[in-house]
């Protein structure tokens, strides 16, 4: 079954409200989470990564003032999408990781995903 | 930085078996994952390899030569709802917290 879930699923909103977006891991704790946008036909591209009780870090090119993230949980990371625009409008994943693979590295478990419309 | 390429598209038949291929680039290699990933959905973990050879999971198989910078999934008896974009998306220690940083993915069409 699921592992990280993501609400709401769907959301529209209107040009300049705030959106916020939620990424909870099920069942386990997540000191890290990441979040990630995708618009249509292209690939994931992470935004920030999410770290519980300390300030997120951002990718080059990403406004850490427009995309707030909070991680004040060990199973919740909230990004609220400030003042939106048409041009945010995309899907937006978020990610957790989850079990050790061979190497020493972690799986990374995507949530259901947030598809943003703004009208 | 990192640069991951892989073809945009690739049509195959079904029963048929497919190659997608991936090269990439990057300084602090720590694993290359295979996802799957369905329009309007968020992709699915297949695959990962983090030493040379090949990893094979039923149907699909995953291989890596990490001097090449180079990886494959292969697909066999394609079935029409491996209709999917597959995604290479490699890890990145020196990015910090096990970052994954993906390719463009590609779409495959699966035909009668």
């Amino acid at each position: 079954g699921a592992v990280v879930s993501q609400h709401p699923s769907w959301v529209i909103c209107k040009s300049g409200t705030s959106v916020k977006i939620e990424c909870r891991s099920l069942d386990f704790q997540a000191t890290t989470m990441f979040w990630y946008r995708q618009f249509p036909k292209q690939s994931l591209m992470l935004m920030a990564t999410s770290n519980e009780g300390s300030k997120a870090t951002y990718e080059q090119g990403v406004e850490k003032d427009k995309f707030l993230i909070n991680h004040a949980s060990l199973t919740l990371s909230t990004l609220t999408v400030t003042s939106a625009h048409p041009e945010d409008s995309s899907f937006y994943i978020c990610s957790a990781n989850r079990g050790r693979l061979a190497g020493g590295t972690y799986e990374q478990y995507f949530g259901p995903g947030t598809r943003l419309t703004v009208t | 930085g990192q640069n991951i390429d892989q073809p945009t598209e690739m049509t195959a038949t079904e029963g048929a078996i497919v190659q997608i291929n991936c090269t990439y680039q990057t300084s602090g290699f720590n694993g290359l994952f295979w996802y799957q990933q369905h329009a309007g959905e968020a992709p699915t973990f297949l695959s990962y390899n983090v030493l040379d050879g090949l990893e094979e999971k039923g149907r699909f198989s995953s291989f890596l030569s990490r001097s090449k910078g180079y990886s494959y999934l292969l697909l066999k008896e394609l079935q029409m709802k491996d209709s999917a974009s597959y995604l290479c998306a490699v890890r990145d220690w020196r990015s910090g917290a096990n970052n994954l940083f993906f390719g463009t993915g590609t779409r495959l069409t699966v035909i009668p």
